[in-house]
């Protein structure tokens, strides 16, 4: 079955810590992103990916790293600089626009992070 | 600046039609996704709208007015099932993919 898978799910680590959030897909997709949800807040774009060795900041880039270098695999590093990085982090993909293909996103289950 | 706006709850009954409006005001627009997200999950694709008019696909369907800046999403025969928030969010720009804006979610509530 092709999908997003996102591990852990549940993620606990001590303030001042880097920690790695995984998520890998294997619908083919093209390009892969980074959100943030926190309650009462829309979803935030950390990062974003269309192509493989390529990655562009979103809007809350901050604090954050990742890398791009297998078209399946998206990595986020959290690293000890966000301030506030106890959320739940969403991981999604999709297909390239102009390619003619449906280009909705598709998201993992998501990794719920708290710091303390 | 973007901004998208979304009720923040409603409260349905089963069995009934329930519609959730969504209102932008973005720098560009490329179309209109609904999402569906249950509590602790992820969201899931509802619909896709581009060009003004009603989408309909099974018990929900989707409507856009480009020169208002409104969508709506309507569900039909609710189900206890439907209790969830529903995202509404614009893609701003043709051929370029970071930039899907998210409204902040409406939560809804079917009861019996």
């Amino acid at each position: 079955d092709g999908g997003i898978t996102q591990s852990p799910k549940y993620l606990f680590r001590k303030e001042g810590q880097n920690v790695t959030l995984s998520c890998e897909q294997n619908l083919n997709h093209d390009a892969m992103y980074w959100y943030r949800q926190d309650p009462g807040q829309g979803l935030r774009l950390i990062y974003y990916s269309q192509i493989v060795n390529d990655f562009q900041k979103g809007d809350i880039a901050e604090g954050y790293s990742v890398s791009r270098e297998k078209k399946e695999s998206f990595p986020l590093t959290v690293t000890s600089a966000q301030k506030n990085p106890t959320a739940f982090y969403l991981c999604a993909s999709s297909f390239r626009s102009g390619t003619g293909r449906s280009y909705e996103q598709y998201f993992g289950p998501g990794t719920r992070l708290t710091v303390t | 600046g973007q901004n998208i706006d979304q009720p923040t709850e409603m409260t349905a009954t089963e069995g009934a039609i329930v519609q959730i409006n969504c209102t932008y005001q973005t720098s560009g627009f490329n179309g209109l996704f609904w999402y569906q997200q249950h509590a602790g999950e992820a969201p899931t694709f509802l619909s896709y709208n581009v060009l003004d008019g009603l989408e309909e696909k099974g018990r929900f369907s989707s409507f856009l007015s480009r020169s208002k800046g409104y969508s709506y999403l309507l569900l039909k025969e609710l189900k206890m099932k439907d209790s969830a928030s529903y995202l509404c969010a614009v893609k701003l720009r043709w051929g370029s993919q970071g930039n899907l804006i998210f409204g902040k979610g409406t939560k809804l509530s079917v009861k019996p």
